[in-house]
């Protein structure tokens, strides 16, 4: 069955970096768009980045553009989200998400997310 | 950004009851182009990840009890239940993919009576 499976939160400072994984099994990870969403302790989640198949094509929330990079690793079955400039904000849980079909089409399997607390 | 909003946000439901919750987006989700509307819904069961209910405003995900449905157009959507039961309590968002960044709504909470 289909199963992602996030890796590399933890505690870190204002302004410090991290990079999370998500490692995807029981579909054809190169044929599906990913996605990143977080959700802050108590709130609903937020839409971060997404990947296209082949990752040609990145989008991103308002909130992390520029400080986030999302990529992929078709031979290794695995995403990432390279985190940057960290803020007290970014404190959340953060799940990978797969895309429901081949190309972007939003998201239908999510893993069971890492989290990620910025605090000095 | 395209604002979702949700109504109520939070919902007492009794077992056996059918239950509905509104979504309202800021403006239109109906792709011109190719005649979808990007409109879905998730829940998300106690410390669980969120699940893909509806997708495409009324499609229900694979594996979607059919007791669920969606239904709306243009900017106003119903997730609809015909008989909740125990194990449909959580935390229910619509969530639009029109346009990036995809913007959730802030969720309507549903618990038994």
């Amino acid at each position: 069955q289909v199963q992602l499976v996030e890796s590399g939160g933890g505690v870190v400072q204002p302004g410090k970096s991290l990079r999370l994984s998500c490692a995807a099994s029981g579909f054809t990870f190169s044929n599906y768009g990913m996605h990143w969403v977080r959700q802050a302790p108590g709130k609903g989640p937020e839409w971060l980045a997404v990947i296209s198949y082949d990752g040609s094509n990145e989008y991103y929330a308002d909130s992390v553009v520029g400080r986030f990079t999302i990529s992929r690793d078709n031979s290794r079955n695995t995403q990432y989200l390279q985190m940057n400039s960290l803020r007290l904000e970014d404190t959340a849980v953060y799940y990978c998400a797969k895309d429901r079909r081949p190309g972007i089409h939003g998201m239908d399997v999510w893993g069971q997310g890492t989290t990620v607390t910025v605090s000095s | 950004d395209i604002v979702m909003t949700q109504t109520p946000l939070s919902l007492p439901v009794t077992p056996g009851e059918p239950a509905s919750i509104s979504c309202r987006s800021s403006q239109t989700l109906l792709d011109a182009e190719d005649g979808n509307t990007y409109l879905d819904w998730y829940l998300q069961k106690p410390g669980q990840s969120p699940q893909l209910l509806i997708h495409t405003f009324s499609a229900r995900a694979s594996g979607v009890p059919d007791r669920f449905s969606g239904s709306g157009s243009g900017t106003n959507f119903t997730l609809r239940i015909s008989r909740v039961e125990a194990e449909d309590v959580g935390i229910y968002y619509c969530m639009q993919r029109l346009k990036f960044p995809f913007t959730f709504g802030p969720g309507t909470k549903v618990d038994i009576k």
